[in-house]
């Protein structure tokens, strides 16, 4: 089974300041999700990556397959992006559906 | 844009009863999950379905069923709820080895 770290747990920054969440992994995957869930419990998917770089808008997803590690990056952070950040990787063959999740990350952005 | 509806946001039961957790979604989508998310403890898989009347067992299946008569609607049971199963319950769907998309949530506390 696949371990999934993430870190920092809590994360608090100054509006406009760089962010970095980073999600480390056990096992090799076929992909790895990237999730935020505001106060109230839905949660919306940001990325899905199995190589490379992905960019929507101020957020940037990396992933390093051989290092089986990946960050998720906010530039110029608003008060908005306050949420917790959720990384889930899904095995690595066809067909398996199934994800493991990390904890989150909790990331408050203060104005 | 995709929907997953679940059929209540909050919901108190008392212990022993029989509950039922009902969630729609409206693409079409093979895969739909059950998961549950309790503080310290991330998102953990219930069941898995991948087609009608098909079901997999998740991590922690103990306590529950699933009923999916149609490919639209999948539904998790509590036969007879206790109070640990007092959590947050989020259904998803997807298509194979895509994102996946998430009900709000249900709130469930078992008194």
């Amino acid at each position: 089974k696949n371990e999934v770290e993430q870190s920092p747990q809590n994360l608090t920054a100054q509006e406009g300041e760089f962010i970095t969440i980073n999600c480390s992994y056990s096992v090799g995957i076929s992909a790895l999700h990237w999730l935020q869930q505001h106060p109230g419990g839905g949660i919306v998917s940001l990325f899905m990556l199995s190589s490379g770089k992905k960019k929507h808008g101020r957020l940037i997803a990396t992933i390093n397959i051989q290092e089986k590690h990946s960050s998720l990056h906010i530039t110029a952070s608003h008060p908005r992006d306050s949420a917790v950040y959720i990384c889930a990787v899904r095995g690595p063959n066809f067909g398996n559906e199934k994800l493991t999740f990390g904890t989150g990350t909790r990331l408050t952005i203060i104005p | 844009d995709v929907k997953v509806t679940q059929s209540s946001r909050y919901l108190v039961k008392r212990t022993g009863e029989k509950v039922f957790l009902e969630c729609v979604q409206d693409m079409d989508h093979e895969n739909m999950f059950w998961y549950r998310q309790d503080p310290g403890l991330g998102l953990r898989l219930i069941y898995f379905s991948y087609d009608v009347k098909m079901k997999e067992k998740g991590d922690i299946p103990e306590g529950y069923s699933v009923s999916r008569e149609k490919k639209e609607r999948f539904s998790l049971i509590l036969e007879s709820a206790s109070t640990n199963q007092t959590s947050m319950y989020l259904c998803a769907s997807s298509r194979v080895n895509t994102e996946a998309f998430f009900g709000q949530g249900t709130r469930l506390t078992v008194v």
